[in-house]
């Protein structure tokens, strides 16, 4: 079983609303990450937050906004999304982020988007 | 930030056979090495960490050649249940060096049949 939780499961939603994924960790982790992937491909980084900024934007278009309100959660606001952005998103969390560091990622089990 | 590559496959082999894949990154500066396995419609989950001394875990062998710049994984004696999407990652420092990007081959698969 996963340490990082992810919700909704399942997100259905059309290109006017507005709606956020969460997520949230508790094993002391200080790194948190948004991933996006598309079947059969795999997972591309969006965003990264080392002890709680922003340190990594991967030239994410602005209707995906991150936030990170503590070291526990990561949220993913969402807003006039596209039907091409219908895709898993994965959270991520290592316990720090420093060079050379031996980083492992745990995932959460996701979001499944569908933009109508 | 530079690409890392793998054979899409599938590979698909019988019970009980020993596979192969490899990766390959183009980043001379990357700093560490892992594989992940994927099934499908779920969350990447880390199989094992690579170093340049080589690790096993059971049946699991992980190899880093520097030189080359390549990472392989071996898989003896496959079981069903290792039918998967076997991931690389790549860990290389961004231009500021003051941090990391974790970055995912295509990943390939594997189909294990009895």
């Amino acid at each position: 079983d996963t340490e990082v939780t992810q919700t909704p499961k399942h997100l259905v939603m059309g290109m006017t609303n507005k709606k956020s994924l969460k997520c949230e960790q508790h094993m002391g982790h200080r790194a948190m990450y948004w991933y996006k992937q598309k079947a059969k491909k795999p997972p591309e980084l969006m965003f990264v937050y080392s002890y709680e900024k922003l340190s990594i934007n991967e030239s994410v278009p602005s209707r995906f906004s991150p936030e990170c309100p503590n070291s526990s959660l990561l949220n993913l606001h969402l807003h006039a999304l596209q039907p091409e952005d219908s895709a898993l998103y994965l959270c991520a969390s290592s316990q720090e982020r420093r060079v050379g560091a031996n980083e492992k990622l745990f995932f959460g089990s996701g979001t499944q988007l569908s933009v109508l | 930030r530079k690409e890392v590559e793998q054979d899409p496959g599938p590979f698909n082999v019988p019970e009980g056979a020993t596979v192969a894949f490899n990766c390959t990154y183009s980043n001379s500066a990357s700093q560490s090495f892992f594989w992940y396995r994927q099934d499908c419609r779920k969350e990447p989950k880390l199989l094992m960490s690579v170093y340049s001394s080589g690790n096993e875990d059971g049946r699991f062998t992980a190899q880093l050649n520097r030189a080359s710049q390549y990472i392989s994984l071996l898989i003896r004696d496959s079981k069903l249940s290792d039918s998967a999407t076997y991931l690389c990652v790549v860990s290389q420092t961004g231009a500021s060096g003051g941090s990391y990007i974790p970055t995912f081959g295509r990943g390939t698969s594997l189909i294990v049949h009895p």
